[in-house]
């Protein structure tokens, strides 16, 4: 069965520290992960997207990286802001539909505190 | 920013009535999907369309019914609403860049949702 575990489930902590959010996932035959920013109450924003032969991909504080051998993810966010509170969802594609069928994770909830 | 939208952003109603969520995109997608969210879980596709007059469920059962007669709007309609249909419901639409070959690697973009509470 395809499926995307996150951990932690949640996290808090302090403004201006860093932090790492993990993804593991099993779906099979993989196209790519993206990393999805969800504020409250609203949809989510895409942060990145790596496809099998990529291992690292930033968008500002936000570092993402893949281990496509051990099928893991991280996302990495450095110097963290009041405004990085809310959940990260860790999103698969799998190779196999012209959908593009994606598996998503329940996202880990940050919470950033000054 | 994505150019995609859904009304209502809230809706509170009783048992019974029958209610339809808008959703729309200017940005020419032909995919759009809709999305069940309970708090603190994962998104569940409930319908997606490739096109107009292309309408599929999703993964998730639902009783929900939806239509796409023009490309930019997709709307998702509950005949009979019950306390089962509360959730979160996301849009989104997925596209290649303008002028550019639809890829695997397409981005969803995804509308600001709607809370749905049935009493």
């Amino acid at each position: 069965k395809n499926q995307v575990e996150q951990s932690p489930q949640s996290l808090i902590i302090l403004e201006g520290k860093n932090c790492t959010l993990q993804c593991n996932y099993t779906v099979s035959p993989f196209s790519n992960l993206r990393w999805y920013k969800q504020d409250t109450g609203r949809g989510p924003v895409s942060l990145t997207i790596m496809t099998f032969s990529e291992n690292t991909k930033s968008n500002g504080r936000y570092t993402a990286t893949l281990d496509a051998d051990t099928k893991q993810s991280s996302l990495h966010i450095t110097a963290s802001q009041l405004s990085d509170s809310a959940s990260y969802i860790c999103v698969v594609s799998d190779r196999g539909s012209t959908l593009g069928r994606l598996y998503f994770g329940r996202g880990t909830q940050l919470t950033v505190w000054p | 920013e994505a150019d995609i939208y859904q009304t209502p952003r809230y809706l509170v109603i009783g048992t019974g009535k029958k209610i339809t969520l808008e959703c729309s995109q200017t940005m020419g997608h032909d995919k759009m999907y809709w999305y069940q969210q309970d708090p603190g879980m994962e998104l569940h596709l409930i319908h997606y369309s490739y096109g107009v007059n292309s309408t599929e469920k999703g993964d998730l059962s639902s009783e929900s019914t939806v239509s796409r007669i023009r490309t930019e709007h997709f709307p998702l309609t509950l005949e009979s609403a019950r306390p089962s249909h509360t959730s979160q419901y996301l849009c989104a639409s997925s596209g290649p860049p303008f002028g550019g070959n639809t890829t695997s690697t397409d981005t969803q973009y995804f509308g600001p949702g709607t809370r749905l509470t049935v009493l």
